[in-house]
C-alpha cells in the first residue's frame, strides 16, 4: 500500500449522514485521486487534485465533495445526495499532474493506491 | 466514450500452466498502460506497466505485450502459483471528458488451483 493511508478501513452510515473518508499520502505527491469501485466493475474517478488548492470533477463526482487543503491530504465527503453510496473507495497519487505535457514522461502517471474504504449505507 | 475493455472477466487455471489477461483500448493517441493485482479487501498494487514506445516487457514470471496498431496489451504470467490468485486490472492513460486519466477495464478474477 506505500505511503497511502486511508481510514477507516469499514464505514456505516445511516441514510441521510454526510460521513467523510481520509487519504493521507506521505511520498511527496503533487497528484491525488478518489476513485469508486463497485462489484465487477473497474475503478471510476469521482474526484482528482493536481495540485495544493485544486481539484476537478471526475466522471462520477455527483454527491461527492473534496478539499486539497494540504499537499499530503485529499478527504472525500459522501453526502447524503449520493443515490447509492455503498461501494469500496480508493484513494490514489501520483508523483505529477495527469497530462503533464509530452505524455512520454510516465513516471508522473504511475498512481500508487491506498488500502480503501468500505462503505455501508445502512 | 472511449473505454478499455478486459477479458475474460474470469479465469482459472492449475498451478504451473500459463495465464493471459487481455485488454484493448479505444483512444490510439493513449501511451501509458498500467496492470494492477487487487488482492481481497486491499487497494490495488501496480505489478508492471509499459509505454507505447515498446512492444513488449518483462518482469520475472509476468510480461505485458502492447500491440499499437492492433490497439490491445496483454498480461502474460507463467508458473502461476496459488498466491497469484487476485483480481487484475489493466489500464489506459488517455484524453477522455476534458482531462487526462487512468481509464480502467472491468477486472479479470484469476483462480490458480493447486
Amino acid at each position: 500500500d506505500g505511503g497511502i493511508t486511508q481510514s477507516p478501513k469499514y464505514l456505516f452510515r445511516k441514510e441521510g449522514q454526510n460521513v467523510t473518508l481520509s487519504c493521507e499520502q506521505n511520498l511527496n505527491h503533487d497528484a491525488m485521486y478518489w476513485y469508486r469501485q463497485d462489484p465487477g466493475q473497474g475503478l471510476r474517478l469521482i474526484y482528482y487534485s493536481q495540485i495544493v488548492n485544486d481539484f476537478q470533477k471526475g466522471d462520477i463526482a455527483e454527491g461527492y465533495s473534496v478539499s486539497r487543503e494540504k499537499k499530503e491530504s485529499f478527504p472525500l465527503t459522501v453526502t447524503s445526495a449520493q443515490k447509492n453510496p455503498t461501494a469500496f473507495y480508493l484513494c490514489a497519487s501520483s508523483k505529477g499532474p495527469a497530462g503533464l505535457a509530452g505524455g512520454y514522461l510516465s513516471s508522473y502517471n504511475e498512481q500508487f493506491f491506498g488500502p480503501g474504504t468500505r462503505l455501508t449505507v445502512l | 466514450g472511449e473505454n478499455v475493455e478486459q477479458h475474460p472477466s474470469t479465469l482459472s487455471v492449475q498451478e504451473g500452466d500459463s495465464a493471459v489477461i487481455k485488454c484493448t483500448y479505444s483512444d490510439s493517441a493513449s501511451n501509458y498502460f498500467p496492470w494492477y493485482k487487487q488482492e481481497l479487501g486491499k487497494g490495488p498494487q501496480l505489478i508492471i506497466d509499459i509505454r507505447s514506445n515498446v512492444g513488449e516487457k518483462k518482469d520475472q514470471r509476468i510480461a505485458v505485450t502492447l500491440n499499437k496498431t492492433a490497439k490491445h496489451f496483454s498480461l502474460h504470467i507463467t508458473e502461476t502459483q496459488p498466491e497469484d490468485s487476485a483480481v487484475y486490472f489493466c489500464a489506459a492513460f488517455m484524453f477522455s471528458g476534458g482531462y487526462n486519466k487512468l481509464i480502467f477495464g472491468a477486472g479479470t478474477r484469476l483462480a490458480v488451483h493447486p
